[in-house]
């Protein structure tokens, strides 16, 4: 699995669009850009993913660079409840070297009333 | 419909002793991962279960083993346990024994070796 970068941590007001970079420029054209989130003392929790296109679900947008070497992932209007752990991490379908299919340490972000 | 369900919730063991943990997937589902979280840190990748069978691994050693039941619930199994092998073991159900797609996770056994 390819690597990806996030920064440590983020801060976010309430009610404001949260953006979480992430960069993944060593990624394969058969590679998936995940995001998960944990929040405290929880398991992590699925939230999006894609290959090439942007996507969106009731929770969150991805946006994908056209050369795929980075990712955003978009919460349009985070509350207190969105303070947690996101995770970027990118995975083929099967994985010889399954080591590195491992989450990284993620950005905290902590939205602030 | 209950979600991905874990046992037991904590345990301390000793240095050198065994431990199993186990893990029962969302309804549906048939492929089982398992996962260690270390304090402060990201998981990792421990290894899948699809179909009764190890499909996939990360470096972990061989101390390390798993099995799957033909009910699709999954043990995790840690030998000679060492210090180091103190965190929080995560179990991840999804289908189709492949590591896309999306992984729905338990809340988690946090193993303590003292």
């Amino acid at each position: 699995d390819a690597k990806t970068t996030q920064p440590p941590s983020m801060d976010c007001a309430e009610g404001r669009a949260a953006n979480l970079p992430c960069n993944h420029s060593t990624i394969s054209g058969n590679e998936y850009v995940y995001w998960y989130r944990q929040i405290h003392s929880q398991g992590p929790q699925y939230i999006i993913h894609g290959l090439k296109n942007n996507e969106t679900n009731e929770m969150a947008s991805l946006i994908i660079t056209e050369d795929r070497k980075s990712s955003t992932l978009i919460l349009p209007h985070a509350t207190l409840r969105d303070t947690a752990v996101y995770y970027c991490i990118v995975r083929a379908r099967h994985n010889t070297n399954a080591g590195k299919s491992t989450f990284g340490d993620g950005t905290t972000l902590t939205v602030k009333p | 419909d209950a979600g991905v369900t874990q046992s037991p919730t904590h345990l301390i063991k000793t240095r050198g002793q065994q431990v199993t943990l186990r893990c029962s997937p969302k309804s549906g589902h048939d492929t089982v991962s398992w996962y260690q979280q270390a304090l402060g840190q990201g998981p990792q990748f421990i290894f899948q279960y699809y179909e009764e069978e190890e499909r996939q691994r990360g470096n972990f050693p061989d101390r390390f083993s798993g099995h799957q039941f033909p009910n699709y619930s999954s043990e995790l199994n840690v030998n000679a346990l060492l210090l180091g092998d103190s965190a929080l073991y995560l179990c991840a159900s999804s289908l189709g024994g492949t590591l896309v797609g999306e992984q729905f996770f338990g809340p988690g056994t946090r193993l303590t070796v003292l």
